[in-house]
């Protein structure tokens, strides 16, 4: 069980380009969330959805684009990086309908580690 | 979205109990209070969650105020795996946009050995 996977790993952007991250979830959860954590810094929510097409602006916005076309899969755009944009990128999934700990209990990703020069 | 205060760090010995406080004194009757960790170089992790009554789990106990404005995480004997940023998070537990989870700074929990 691979829980929630974020690809690529690591990347690097020149200022002006631009990129899809994808996070993948096999647990087929209605939730899935976006969040960026900067150096020394908690995670803030980008964007989130609460199920397949449909998706919702967080804390800090500005800059993304998202998509959530298939229920495992939620995707985070940036369409003309910028260096303020440098930072690790969190995706999470959870499933607020259900019993147990599985009810509330959120599941994220490794990582995505972004540099824009 | 209430908010929580932590202290920003904290120290404790190996295989000393660690209590990591919380304070929430906008809690709403709904809110449950959720704890997650973050080991270094890695994505947050579930740790613990209640909403009334102490909680017990084999990582962690969560003893809550009986007025619910603040709760402790406490670590019955700590490791040096635990040392993490360790987050406190209200969560309303039912669907819609109310239930995302919102980070703090957290405290971040150091372990001599």
């Amino acid at each position: 069980n691979a829980g929630v996977t974020q690809t690529p790993k690591f990347r690097v952007l020149k200022t002006g380009q631009s990129m899809t991250l994808l996070c993948a979830q096999d647990m087929n959860h209605e939730y899935m969330y976006w969040y960026r954590q900067d150096p020394g810094m908690g995670l803030r929510l980008i964007h989130y959805s609460v199920g397949e097409g449909t998706t919702a602006k967080g804390e800090v916005p500005d800059g993304y684009n998202v998509s959530r076309l298939k229920k495992q899969n939620f995707l985070l755009g940036l369409e003309s990086a910028a260096p303020s944009q440098t930072s690790v990128y969190f995706c999470a999934s959870s499933d607020p309908t259900g019993g147990g700990r599985m009810n509330t209990e959120a599941f994220f990703g490794q990582g995505t580690r972004l540099t824009v020069v | 979205d209430a908010k929580t205060t932590q202290p920003n760090s904290m120290e404790s010995n190996e295989e000393e109990p660690v209590h990591l406080p919380c304070n929430h004194s906008t809690i709403s009757g709904t809110d449950y209070i959720h704890w997650y960790r973050q080991l270094p170089s890695q994505g947050p992790e579930y740790v613990i969650h209640g909403l009334t009554s102490n909680v017990n789990n084999r990582m962690a106990s969560l003893a809550i105020a009986e007025d619910r404005k603040s709760s402790t995480l406490i670590l019955h004997r700590a490791t040096l795996r635990d040392a993490a940023v360790y987050y406190c998070i209200l969560r309303y537990p039912y669907g819609g946009a109310t239930n995302k989870l919102i980070f703090g700074t957290g405290t971040l929990l150091a372990v001599q050995p």
